[in-house]
């Protein structure tokens, strides 16, 4: 059974940093690109980045670049988002996502609960 | 990276059919096969729906269905019932390694 389980969320103040962590289980977590996937309270879903199984390919959406960077351990099937320079408007779940299947890019078929990040004061 | 263009709203009595569009350009929906639905209850995370245009994964009834004309993708929903009732977003390739979501619509069932 696929598993993906967020962890890292928090309280933080504006300016500062954030690690979060997406733990998988039940697939080739190495074959896979993975996605970040954000939702402000309230509003609608946002793609926020994504990386290629070998880690040698990274995408961000235009609000994010240069602030956040993604990454993974293929060794620890674990997904990373290091988050900096945070701003209230990055305040939002953040959900680590699976592709479907192979061959298939955007059908994001696997999600986890989420991760509740708030940037405040 | 503009949000593709989703109507806020949609509602249908029970057994009717209801289509939500999703509306981009010739550079995200109208250019790739890569659209996407999500059906997100509240609390919940986001379901994928529909993939590739027309696909349906494996336990999707077949009352969703998927199109694209154009510029513009569709889901429709058929024969309405009361568990369809919750937020839906499209999601397209917009080239460049970039990705977009509709600004989701809410559907109700009457």
């Amino acid at each position: 059974e696929v598993q993906l389980v967020e962890s890292g969320g928090g309280l933080v103040q504006p300016g500062g940093s954030l690690r979060l962590s997406c733990a998988v289980s039940g697939f080739t977590f190495s074959t896979y690109w993975m996605t970040w996937v954000r939702q402000a309270p309230g509003k609608g879903l946002e793609w926020v980045a994504n990386i290629k199984g070998d880690g040698t390919e990274k995408y961000f959406v235009d609000s994010v670049k240069g602030r956040f960077t993604i990454s993974r351990d293929n060794t620890k099937n674990s997904l990373y988002l290091q988050m900096n320079s945070l701003k209230a408007e990055d305040t939002a779940v953040y959900y680590c996502v699976r592709d479907l299947v192979h061959g298939s890019p955007g059908g994001m078929g696997y999600w986890g609960q989420g991760t509740l990040v708030t940037v405040s004061s | 990276q503009s949000a593709l263009t989703q109507p806020p709203s949609a509602s249908g009595s029970p057994g009717q059919s209801v289509t939500i569009s999703c509306t981009g350009t010739g550079s995200d929906v109208g250019g790739y096969n890569l659209v996407s639905w999500y059906q997100q209850h509240p609390g919940k995370a986001p379901k994928l729906m529909i993939y590739d245009v027309t696909k349906r994964p494996s336990g999707v009834p077949d009352r969703l269905s998927g199109s694209k004309s154009g510029i513009t993708a569709s889901l429709t929903v058929s024969g309405l019932q009361a568990e369809d009732e919750a937020d839906y977003y499209c999601f397209s390739y917009a080239g460049s390694n970039n990705w977009v979501f509709g600004g989701g619509t809410k559907l109700t069932v009457l």
